[in-house]
């Protein structure tokens, strides 16, 4: 398995451009999740999704949109970027029911000018 | 909301030290408490986990403790070695209906183990 999967790995863009971030897991798993690390932040949940078709937004859902057509894939829009949503983006995935261990994709390092 | 306090942010040990990192949590409800490493320019990886049924686990040098009263889980790592040296994430997480996981994570602690 390859678990949870990221691209691109980094990307630089311009204020105003818009992109989508790609995230894909291949364990099966319904709940799927976008975090963005700021340092001394912590991890702070952008969107979330329980399964294919539903999708709700987290503590910082601003600027972004999520969508889920498939179990495997969960990408995140970004439609106008901003210098303030320079991160490192974070997808994670887990089973749904119960308390269950997120597992993490490597990471997007998101750069605006 | 949750809440989630972590303490320190920064915290230096000898080499075979013990290292304590503290979260404590506002919500009530939560139930589920992992702990997550990050090594630098890597991905978070658990560590750890504990339910709100069990007050303390242990996986080798890693204990996790949690007082569901006075709502705060704590990680314990002994006999520190250089390659514990990261950052050290806690999170708090509740059932939500029949779905949903969603973590609030702590700030995080940067652990510096010196040899």
């Amino acid at each position: 398995n390859a678990g949870v999967t990221q691209t691109p790995k980094f990307q630089v863009l311009k204020t105003g451009q818009s992109m989508t971030l790609q995230c894909a897991q291949d364990m099966n798993h319904e709940y799927m999740s976008w975090y963005r690390q700021d340092p001394g932040m912590g991890l702070r949940l952008i969107h979330y999704s329980v399964g294919a078709g539903i999708t709700d937004q987290g503590e910082v859902p601003n600027g972004y949109n999520v969508s889920r057509s498939t179990t495997e894939d969960f990408p995140l829009r970004l439609l106008s970027a901003a210098p303030s949503q320079t991160s490192v983006y974070f997808c994670a995935s887990s089973y749904s029911r119960g308390a269950k261990a997120q597992y993490f994709g490597p990471g997007t390092r998101l750069l605006v000018l | 909301g949750e809440n989630v306090e972590q303490h320190p942010s920064t915290l230096s040990v000898q080499e075979g030290d013990s290292a304590v990192i503290k979260c404590t949590y506002s919500d009530s409800a939560s139930n589920y408490f992992p702990w997550y490493k990050q090594e630098l320019g890597k991905r978070p990886q658990l560590i750890i986990d504990i339910r709100s049924n069990v007050g303390e686990k242990k996986d080798q040098r890693i204990a996790v403790t949690l007082n569901k009263t006075a709502k705060h889980f704590s990680l314990h790592i002994t006999e520190t070695q250089p390659e514990d040296s990261a950052v050290y994430f806690c999170a708090a997480s509740k059932r939500e209906e029949e779905y949903g996981n969603k973590l609030v994570f702590g700030a995080g602690t940067i652990l510096r183990v010196k040899s």
